[in-house]
């Protein structure tokens, strides 16, 4: 069964920095791109961030680049990202996604971060 | 990147049909064949429901079939069931390993 599961969201200040973790299981992690998408509370899905199974491709959507990272460790099955400059309209539900083709065919529950002082 | 038109809200009786409109740009919906829609339930994950416009995933009903005419996608939920009360996502690739998602629908069962 596939599973993916998101941790490290919290509370943090403006301007202050979180790592965020997807821990993958039930299928060859090396082999699937994936991805990061965002929900703000009461919002709708923003895509965030991709990447390619052996990190050669990435990309970020305009509202995050510069301050945010995404990476990979396919040898733990693991995809991260790292937010810096955190600002409060960052605030969201940040789920990590699997990449079937073209879409997204699986999705962890998500991680809350609530950007506020 | 804008994000795709959906209306706020769509309503229907059990046994009704729904669509779901999504509008992009030539550079989005309309450059490619590739939309997709989820459904989301309050405090769940979204789960994908048609990719490639018409495409159903294993284990999707029937009774969900998606279109697309122009830049203008669209989701149609057939028999009505009370469990299909969600909000749908419809969502685009835009070329260059970017995506767009519209801002979601909520499907009211009456």
């Amino acid at each position: 069964e596939v599973q993916l599961v998101e941790s490290g969201g919290g509370l943090v200040q403006p301007g202050g920095s979180l790592r965020l973790s997807c821990a993958a299981s039930g299928f060859t992690f090396s082999s699937y791109s994936m991805n990061w998408v965002r929900q703000a509370p009461g919002k709708g899905l923003e895509w965030v961030s991709y990447i390619s199974s052996s990190s050669s491709t990435i990309y970020y959507a305009d509202s995050v680049k510069g301050r945010f990272t995404i990476s990979r460790d396919n040898a733990k099955n693991s995809l991260y990202l790292q937010m810096n400059s955190l600002r409060a309209e960052d605030t969201a539900v940040y789920y990590c996604a699997r990449v079937r083709a073209i879409d997204f065919d699986y999705w962890g529950q998500g991680t809350l971060v609530t950007v506020s002082s | 990147q804008s994000a795709l038109t959906q209306p706020r809200s769509v309503s229907g009786s059990p046994g009704q049909s729904v669509t779901i409109s999504c509008t992009g740009t030539s550079s989005d919906v309309g450059g490619y064949n590739y939309v997709s829609w989820y459904q989301q339930h309050p405090g769940k994950a979204p789960k994908l429901m048609i990719y490639d416009v018409t495409k159903r995933p294993s284990g999707v009903p029937d009774r969900f079939s998606g279109s697309k005419s122009g830049n203008t996608a669209s989701l149609t939920i057939s028999g009505l069931q009370a469990e299909d009360e969600a909000d749908y996502y419809c969502c685009s690739y835009a070329g260059s390993y970017t995506w767009v998602f519209g801002g979601g629908t909520k499907l009211t069962v009456l």
